[in-house]
């Protein structure tokens, strides 16, 4: 079965930084891209980054260039997003998916709060 | 960047009826769409690949077609559990972008 867990969100202030992990089983993790995604509250949803296979690769929407780094450790199955110079237009839940076809599976989602 | 348009933003029919959502690109993203269906307090689901390819588990109910710039979601019979907001998502090119959504409401 394939699960996606998100874990390390919570409340930060703006201007700081934060790193999210998303821990992978039931699949080969090194066999697809993988992706992070946001949804602002009440919001609709956000593509964040995708990275490729090795992570060699690595692809950002407008709003996170240059602030968020995503990258990826296939020994640990385990995706992370870097998030520095937060700012309170971050404030989301972040999910984590694997990216096939299409983003096919997700993980239940982390909560980040960007307040002071 | 790719604008995706979802309309209508609000849907309201009844179970049993037959609805269409649609999803319009800003230009041609081929046959690169999916369509999500997210209920409140949960992680999106897929429904749809490229098109109008059925993810595994998926009810035959949802169907899907266009292409280049113009896309329909179908739901040939509504369903109790099918009240949900529904997502379009292109990943024909980066930025990969999605609709803003279209809530699916009860009559």
């Amino acid at each position: 079965e394939v699960q996606l867990v998100e874990s390390g969100g919570g409340l930060v202030q703006p201007g700081r930084s934060m790193k999210l992990s998303c821990a992978a089983s039931g699949f080969t993790f090194s066999d697809y891209y993988m992706a992070w995604v946001r949804q602002a509250p009440k919001k609709g949803l956000e593509w964040v980054a995708s990275i490729s296979y090795e992570g060699s690769s690595t692809y950002y929407g407008d709003s996170v260039k240059g602030r968020f780094t995503i990258s990826r450790d296939n020994a640990k199955s385990t995706l992370y997003l870097q998030m520095n110079s937060l700012r309170s237009e971050d404030t989301a839940t972040y999910y984590c998916a694997r990216h096939g076809a299409a983003l096919d599976y997700w993980g239940q989602g982390v909560m980040v709060t960007v307040s002071s | 960047d790719i604008q995706m348009t979802q309309s209508p933003s609000v849907l309201s029919a009844s179970v049993g009826d037959r609805v269409t959502l649609n999803c319009k690109a800003s230009q041609n993203i081929n046959k690169y769409l999916n369509w999500y269906q997210q209920k409140l307090g949960e992680a999106p689901k897929l429904l749809i690949y490229n098109t109008n390819n059925l993810q595994t588990g998926i009810p035959s109910r949802f169907s899907g077609s266009g292409s280049g710039t113009d896309f329909t979601l179908t739901i040939s019979s509504l369903q109790p559990e099918d009240f949900a907001t529904y997502f379009c998502f292109q990943h024909n090119s980066w930025p990969y972008t999605f609709g803003a959504g279209t809530k699916l409401e009860l009559k």
